[in-house]
């Protein structure tokens, strides 16, 4: 069964250093997601990626963050110096057509540590 | 501005008991509502999409119910088994349609 797998599984970084988060969508997806969840907390969304640009990005996703999607399979996710706060569990996840019509299938995430 | 909320309260129930978890919305109107699981440090798996013109939509051992006019969801696991443990979300489409909003979740611990 297709499914989305990001790298690493755990990633430690210290603060204001940048880190460099990956993940290969299912292969005939054509949206693409990041989305984190803090520890306890809910998840939350943090830019949609569709036809090689954002589709929409949330208050969260500010200019310390930028997605690419250098080839035909990886999608990334960087966050140029990261604070304290920036800890939290990263999802990637891709869907065939929008999440309004169809489901999302999510990676197992990346634990980002920022000490 | 939009906000689900989901039972708070962590629910145990014996094997073989139905557990029924509620998802509330306000300020909100979505077409469709997604319910996906979630296990300890794992990314969610989606379970069900229902629209907003199904009342009820079945798979397996699980039920989903969209009630517009109460902004309320239901979700139910018949027959439930220590496999169900888990955390449940319910997810509903928003902004400009590429983006899901989430619950908090409802933790089920289901005992043999």
């Amino acid at each position: 069964e297709p499914e989305v797998t990001q790298t690493p599984s755990h990633q430690v970084t210290q603060m204001g250093q940048e880190v460099i988060l990956r993940c290969v969508p299912i292969s005939n997806h054509l949206y693409f997601y990041w989305y984190r969840q803090i520890l306890g907390q809910k998840v939350e969304f943090l830019v949609s990626f569709y036809n090689n640009e954002i589709s929409e990005k949330s208050e969260i996703f500010d200019d310390q963050f930028s997605v690419e999607r250098p080839d035909g399979s990886n999608f990334t996710l960087k966050i140029r110096s990261t604070k304290l706060e920036d800890s939290a569990m990263y999802f990637c996840a891709s869907s065939k057509v929008g999440t309004d019509r169809t489901e999302a299938f999510f990676g197992q995430g990346t634990r980002l540590t920022v000490v | 501005s939009q906000k689900i909320e989901q039972n708070s309260e962590a629910l145990n129930i014996q094997e073989g008991k139905t557990a029924t978890l509620t998802c509330n919305y306000t300020n909100y109107s979505p077409a469709y509502l997604q319910w996906y699981r979630q296990d300890p440090g794992r990314g969610p798996v989606f379970l069900l999409l229902i629209r907003e013109n199904e009342k009820e939509k079945r798979k397996e051992r699980l039920k989903v119910t969209f009630d517009t006019t109460l902004k309320q969801s239901l979700f139910h696991i018949t027959a439930s088994q220590p496999a169900d443990s888990a955390t449940y979300l319910c997810a509903l489409p928003a902004g400009n349609n590429r983006k899901l909003i989430w619950g908090l979740g409802t933790s089920l611990a289901v005992n043999p």
